[in-house]
């Protein structure tokens, strides 16, 4: 069965980066993008970007452009978000989601990952 | 970008109601529309895709309609493990856009 696996809960201070990884498994990896979702405390669900393992092609947010890149490495079946210069407004939980579709902009988010939470605090 | 907007914000109904979610996109998306689900501390779980496919192994009292501007998702008989808030969300075009979110309590 197909699963995304994220990487665990971490604190930040204002002004760092940090790294959440989704491990896939259970389907080819490099078959479907893969997007990434936020949800701050409380709070809907905010779309943030995709990559598409094959090419590396990624897509973003304008809000999240030059703060946010997008990565994966196929050897290990794992995409990666990396947000940088993180401000408070920061805090949330970080999904990570499969898409699959049919033609045209028939796309939707079949799997997800169980989510990370970031804290960004001094 | 395009907005994506639900009512109501919240509902409280009764086991068995017939409960119904209207989300209107600020231009037309075709049946580029999409439902989830989130419950209370997990991850959301995709309902509903492209306006009215059910997904696999989802209850067949939730259904979806719409197309245009103009979409519903309906739970025909509420349980008690529909306890939640429900998301629309369009793939027409980037940014990829989730309604505010409808949540579901049970009277």
């Amino acid at each position: 069965q197909v699963d995304l696996v994220q990487s665990g809960a971490v604190v930040k201070k204002p002004g760092a980066s940090v790294k959440v990884s989704c491990k896939a498994s259970g389907y080819t990896f490099t078959d479907f993008a893969v997007h990434w979702v936020r949800q701050a405390p409380g709070q809907g669900l905010e779309w943030m970007g995709w990559i598409t393992p094959n090419r590396g092609d990624t897509d973003s947010a304008q809000k999240f452009q030059g703060r946010l890149t997008l990565t994966r490495d196929t050897s290990t079946n794992t995409a990666y978000m990396e947000l940088s210069r993180l401000r408070s407004d920061d805090t949330a939980i970080y999904y990570c989601a499969r898409v699959v579709g049919g033609s045209g902009f028939f796309e939707w988010f079949d799997s997800w990952g169980q989510g990370s939470l970031v804290t960004v605090s001094s | 970008d395009i907005q994506m907007t639900q009512s109501p914000s919240s509902l409280s109904a009764s086991v068995g109601d017939r409960v119904t979610i209207t989300c209107r996109a600020s231009q037309s998306i075709s049946t580029y529309l999409n439902w989830y689900q989130q419950k209370p501390g997990k991850a959301p779980k995709l309902l509903v895709y492209a306006a009215s496919s059910l997904q696999s192994g989802v209850p067949s009292r939730f259904s979806g309609s719409g197309s245009g501007t103009d979409f519903t998702l309906t739970i025909s008989s509420l349980q008690p493990e529909d306890l939640a808030t429900y998301y629309c969300q369009q793939s027409n075009s980037s940014p990829r856009t989730f309604g505010q979110g409808t949540k579901v309590e049970i009277k």
